[in-house]
């Protein structure tokens, strides 16, 4: 499968403790994006990263999260200290950007993950 | 800041039957993308359809099509001939395109599909 995976897809954890997902990208992709999605919600963005470096990231994304990309492929979202709020599906998604030339030319698809639906009790 | 709105919560429609959704949205750029996303029942989202702001034509994929009104910033999509696996959550989106470009999508918060058999 050549498609974005996530691991886990479900996980249940108690207020307090950390958790930590993984998102395997699209093999050629540079790009990895997180999106968070609350029940009834559209997913939000929460951070990006082009190979290794992080170049965004938002608001939304409190002092308890971080999110790396050691090697330029996989990625990993920790939250730290739970809370019942940051109970979501955690999605990923990868897309090839081909540089400042696709600025305004072709249109880098970001292609989603299963996600990570976590629950926090 | 830009803003994505869908009214419409949940729809129903029978098989084989044509039904619109619909999508305002709000943004001070002039270059944009427009996207209607699938997301069916425990699966991944899907792109469904995708229209550059700058092109006057409606961009249409198989059994989809939009109806990209750019002054009124509205944005609906149409399925024809619905089929049982186009029950879905849609999300309308939108994503800052040339200079501004940010590679953030925004979503609506989405509008639940049934098709009935």
């Amino acid at each position: 499968d050549t498609g974005v995976s996530q691991d886990p897809r479900h996980k249940i954890t108690k207020r307090g403790q950390n958790v930590t997902f993984r998102c395997d990208p699209i093999s050629e992709h540079n790009r990895l994006y997180w999106y968070r999605q609350t029940l009834g919600q559209g997913p939000e963005f929460l951070t990006y990263f082009q190979n290794e470096a992080q170049l965004e990231k938002s608001r939304l994304l409190s002092d308890r999260f971080s999110a790396e990309r050691p090697k330029g492929s996989f990625s990993t979202l920790e939250i730290q200290r739970t809370e019942q709020g940051d109970s979501a599906m955690y999605l990923c998604a990868s897309s090839l950007w081909g540089g400042r030339e696709t600025l305004f030319s072709s249109y880098n698809e970001q292609f989603f993950g299963p996600g990570t639906r976590l629950t926090v009790l | 800041a830009q803003t994505v709105t869908q009214s419409q919560p949940e729809m129903s429609v029978q098989e084989a039957e044509t039904v619109t959704l619909s999508c305002t949205y709000d943004t001070s750029e002039n270059n944009y993308y427009l996207f209607w996303y699938k997301q069916p029942p425990s699966r991944q989202m899907i792109l469904v359809i995708r229209q550059e702001a700058y092109k006057q034509q409606n961009a249409t994929e198989n059994r989809f099509s939009v109806n990209f009104q750019k002054a009124a910033k509205s944005f609906s999509l149409k399925i024809s001939d619905s089929q049982l696996g186009d029950t879905a959550m849609y999300f309308c989106a939108f994503m800052k395109h040339g200079m501004n470009r940010d590679d953030k999508i925004i979503f609506g918060k989405g509008t639940r599909l049934h098709i009935l058999p």
